[in-house]
């Protein structure tokens, strides 16, 4: 089946490691995103990227860093220098141009211990 | 940059009553998202908006786009529990690319 994978569910991580959040999708699709989710702060953008090669930073990206080295794949490393990452991380793709719908990931749950 | 402004943002309602749940944007939208969510779970796609004055339903959710393309609504009719969730309005900034979000509603109905 067609969609968006991301790993680990749930992942522990001591302070001052890094951690790299995997995303991949079998959708064919140009552009995909990585959020952040905390409590009452909805979705904030971290990263997107429209094609391969090439990402840019979303609202939030500091601690943060991404590649797009593949169409299908968009990891996410939350470095030691996040502050509080904590979090619900939530992944996406789309074909990259407006009037088509943005498929999301099951998330992945992250905790600094 | 655009943002997005969720009200209310959160609604406590008996079952069997109506709802409405709006978003504005600061800036003209080109194409609305309307996800669905429980927190800690990936979103659920409701329906998109592109075109001034459109409406789309689903079931018992409706979503409109006015006129002037910078705000959206969604009612749900006679609401059931299984429409409890985290409601997310979503929107291509510009030209840009970026897809942002609104901080969302969380919906409650009683049984």
């Amino acid at each position: 089946d067609g969609g968006i994978t991301q790993s680990p569910k749930y992942l522990f991580r001591k302070e001052g490691q890094n951690v790299t959040l995997s995303c991949e999708q079998n959708l064919n699709h140009d552009a995909m995103y990585w959020y952040r989710q905390d409590p009452g702060q909805g979705l904030r953008l971290i990263y997107y990227s429209q094609i391969v090669n090439d990402f840019q930073k979303g609202d939030i990206a500091e601690g943060y860093s991404v590649s797009r080295e593949k169409k299908e794949s968009f990891p996410l490393t939350v470095t030691s220098a996040q502050k509080n990452p904590t979090a619900f991380y939530l992944c996406a793709s789309s074909p990259g141009h407006l009037g088509n719908t943005i498929y999301f990931g099951e998330g992945s749950w992250l905790t600094v211990v | 940059s655009q943002e997005l402004e969720q009200s209310p943002q959160s609604l406590i309602v008996q079952e069997g009553k109506n709802l409405t749940i709006n978003c504005t944007s600061s800036k003209t939208l080109y194409g609305l998202y309307w996800y669905k969510q429980k927190y800690g779970e990936g979103l659920i796609f409701l329906m998109m908006l592109q075109k001034g004055g459109e409406e789309k339903s689903h079931e018992k959710i409706t979503a409109k786009l006015d006129e002037k393309k910078q705000q959206s609504s969604l009612h749900i009719t006679a609401s059931q529990p299984s429409h409890a969730g985290i409601y997310l309005c979503g929107a291509f900034g510009g030209s840009q690319g970026n897809l942002i979000f609104g901080k969302g509603t969380k919906l409650s109905v009683k049984p």
